[in-house]
């Protein structure tokens, strides 16, 4: 079954600190792995979109991994900011069989919460 | 450059009522998407559309119908809005199907 799960549920830092963020996924055949912040009330933003051959991507503070062997990526965040505070969701791409669309696979995602 | 645009971003319907959700993006791409979040889940897929005229259902859509009838906007409609579908709608528009996503700022519904 084509799942993706994200872990932590929900996390809490200090302004400053550094964090990651991690998601496992099944989704099989596998086009490409995109991290999403959603600010609260707000609609998901692109963080990173990552395919197959890319292990490393970064953007800005913000730093994606993908291991497709065995399955996992991460969103490392440095130097954390109050404005960080958000919703992280972790979304799947697969190659889609008999539709007209890759089907995307999205992770509950992970709260994270910056304290002062 | 407004990007993607929902209306209304509020709305309460009793059981019964029907209602059109209206989605509009001027980044001229050819696929949009309606999906609805619900507490504790990830995105769910309603429809989808890959070009003016065309619609295709996703995950869940039961319940809900859909329109583009222009390029740049793709409607929702509920015919008969049920308690379940008391949800945050967000339409989303991409290039092309790899290509990344934009977001709507989202329409919280309320079904009593």
């Amino acid at each position: 079954k084509n799942q993706v799960e994200q872990s932590p549920q929900s996390l809490i830092i200090l302004e400053g600190k550094n964090c990651t963020l991690q998601c496992n996924y099944t989704v099989s055949p596998f086009s490409n792995l995109r991290w999403y912040k959603q600010d609260t009330g707000r609609g998901p933003v692109s963080l990173t979109i990552m395919t197959f051959s890319e292990n490393t991507k970064s953007n800005g503070r913000y730093t994606a991994t993908l291991d497709a062997d065995t399955k996992q990526s991460s969103l490392h965040i440095t130097a954390s900011q109050l404005s960080d505070s958000a919703s992280y969701i972790c979304v799947v791409s697969g190659y889609g069989r008999g539709s007209t669309l890759g089907r995307l696979y999205f992770g509950r995602g992970t709260q994270l919460t910056v304290w002062p | 450059n407004a990007g993607v645009t929902q209306t209304p971003k509020f709305r309460v319907l009793k059981t019964g009522q029907s209602m059109t959700l209206l989605c509009a993006q001027d980044m001229n791409h050819e696929y949009m998407y309606w999906y609805r979040q619900d507490p504790g889940m990830g995105l769910r897929l309603i429809h989808y559309s890959v070009g003016e005229g065309t619609t295709a259902k996703g995950e869940v859509p039961d319940g809900y119908n859909v329109s583009r009838l222009k390029k740049q906007n793709f409607l929702l409609g509920l015919e008969s809005a049920a308690p379940s579908q008391t949800s945050v709608y967000f339409c989303a528009s991409s290039y092309a199907q790899t290509y990344e996503q934009y977001f709507g700022p989202g329409t919280r519904l309320t079904v009593t």
